[in-house]
């Protein structure tokens, strides 16, 4: 079974300075990979997606995360945090199901605040 | 992406009702999903509802108490039974293709039961 680990629960950052958010996965196989932005009170939004094409993903809002098998890791990434960053961010792991179909299997989640 | 709509959006339950929370999809979709995020915590997959089948229920969660219909491409629903204050909960929807694998949520429905 596939897993994915998040190593952070919680993350603080100042506006306009770098986010790192660490996710670590666990698969047989190539797996596919995704984080998601919870705001609050609100659904959940795809941010990117790794599914075996560039190791280097881009997503909205000018994240992007970088696929490295020898490490295992999928971490998330900015250049610059936004207040409007601040959110829970889930790192994801899509494992085969039953009938050839799929679930998804999600991290705990990391809270990301932005200081102004 | 597909536009998702969950009703309720949130409600309050006296212990042992029931409640039945509805999905609505925009578009026609093989799969779609239903998750319970518990306060502060991750989602937890309950079901996979995939039309003209059974759904398919996840350790942990079972069909007497979680009763799901998919009735036809565009609509699901979760049913909780019997509830207890511990099934306060935002309960999701979401829907997937086989081949790209990405799931686009609902909103939730938040629920309290007292």
């Amino acid at each position: 079974a596939q897993s994915v680990t998040q190593l952070d629960s919680h993350v603080s950052v100042s506006e306009g300075t770098p986010v790192l958010l660490r996710c670590n996965y666990s698969s047989s196989y190539s797996p596919s990979l995704f984080w998601y932005v919870q705001h609050p009170n609100k659904g959940l939004q795809l941010l990117l997606k790794y599914t075996s094409a560039a190791t280097l993903v881009k997503g909205i809002n000018g994240f992007e995360a970088e696929f490295k098998k020898s490490e295992t890791s999928f971490h998330l990434t900015k250049p610059s945090a936004h207040m409007s960053d601040a959110a829970e961010y889930f790192c994801v792991v899509s494992d085969t199901a039953l009938g050839g179909t799929y679930k998804y299997i999600f991290g705990t989640g990391t809270r990301l605040k932005v200081l102004a | 992406s597909a536009v998702i709509s969950q009703k309720p959006s949130r409600d309050i339950c006296q212990r042992g009702t029931s409640l039945t929370i509805q999905c609505q999809v925009d578009s026609q979709v093989t799969m779609m999903f239903w998750y319970r995020q518990q306060p502060g915590q991750s989602l937890t997959l309950i079901a996979t509802a995939n039309q003209g089948s059974e759904a398919t229920y996840e350790s942990g969660f079972v069909i007497d108490k979680f009763p799901i219909s998919r009735p036809n491409l565009t609509f699901s629903t979760l049913t909780v039974s019997n509830m207890s204050p511990e099934d306060s909960s935002i309960y999701l929807c979401s829907v997937g293709e086989q081949l790209r694998r990405e799931q686009y949520f609902g909103p939730g429905t938040r629920l309290t039961v007292t």
